[in-house]
């Protein structure tokens, strides 16, 4: 069966600090990944999404930006976080094959900018 | 941009009763999903509907569809405390062959023991 991890479950940061989320995905191959930023009592923004390795596309611009050094992994990062990139970050994943699929999400991370 | 919007907002009902919630979307869609989320966790996948469907059933969850109307509705039955959570909706939309799916805001669901 497919899993779907994302790490660290929480994060505290200072203004300016850089930044490294990490998604993985098990048991499936050439997935389609999915970064979404969550605001509090708020709907999902994508942020990033990919269909391959090295494939990145962006939604919204910012100072994020996402890469897919693997087939199943997916890193969102900054070079100087600020303080409206904090919220809650998920990652997503669906297989690659169609319209009618269902995305899978990990259980997201929690940034908090300080 | 919101491509689904989900009505109401928030809803507050007493467990056993039937809870509603709609959703608007504006485009053209493959398919619309349904999914719930629990307060700090991730969203968990509840139930698919084609657009060439118009109504699916899944235990005490109904979703119908109405492509003229573009709109989408989430009916929960007998509803039980354990429910009370965010409901979101998400329609497909495809860009350069990918698919992308697009989030309304939620409705947040209170079900009140």
């Amino acid at each position: 069966s497919q899993t779907i991890h994302q790490w660290p479950a929480t994060l505290v940061q200072p203004v300016g600090s850089p930044l490294s989320l990490e998604c993985t995905v098990e048991g499936t191959s050439n997935p389609n990944l999915y970064w979404y930023r969550q605001a509090a009592g708020r709907g999902l923004q994508l942020l990033f999404y990919s269909v391959g390795i090295g494939q990145i596309s962006s939604e919204v611009p910012q100072n994020l930006s996402a890469s897919r050094p693997q087939d199943r992994q997916f890193i969102l990062s900054s070079k100087k976080l600020l303080l409206s990139d904090s919220g809650f970050y998920l990652c997503a994943w669906r297989p690659g094959t169609g319209a009618w699929e269902t995305q899978y999400f990990g259980p997201g991370t929690r940034l908090l900018v300080l | 941009s919101q491509q689904g919007e989900e009505d109401p907002q928030a809803l507050s009902i007493q467990e056993g009763e039937n809870a509603t919630m709609n959703c608007s979307y504006k485009t053209s869609i493959n398919n619309l999903q349904w999914y719930r989320q629990n307060s700090g966790r991730g969203l968990v996948h509840l139930i698919l509907i084609r657009s060439n469907e118009r109504e699916k059933h899944s235990g005490r969850l109904r979703v119908t569809l109405d492509t003229s109307k573009k709109s989408s509705s989430l009916l929960i039955t007998a509803s039980r405390a354990a429910d009370t959570a965010s409901y979101f909706c998400a329609t497909d939309a495809t860009e350069g062959g990918s698919y992308i799916p697009t989030f309304g805001r939620g409705t947040s669901l209170i079900v009140h023991p």
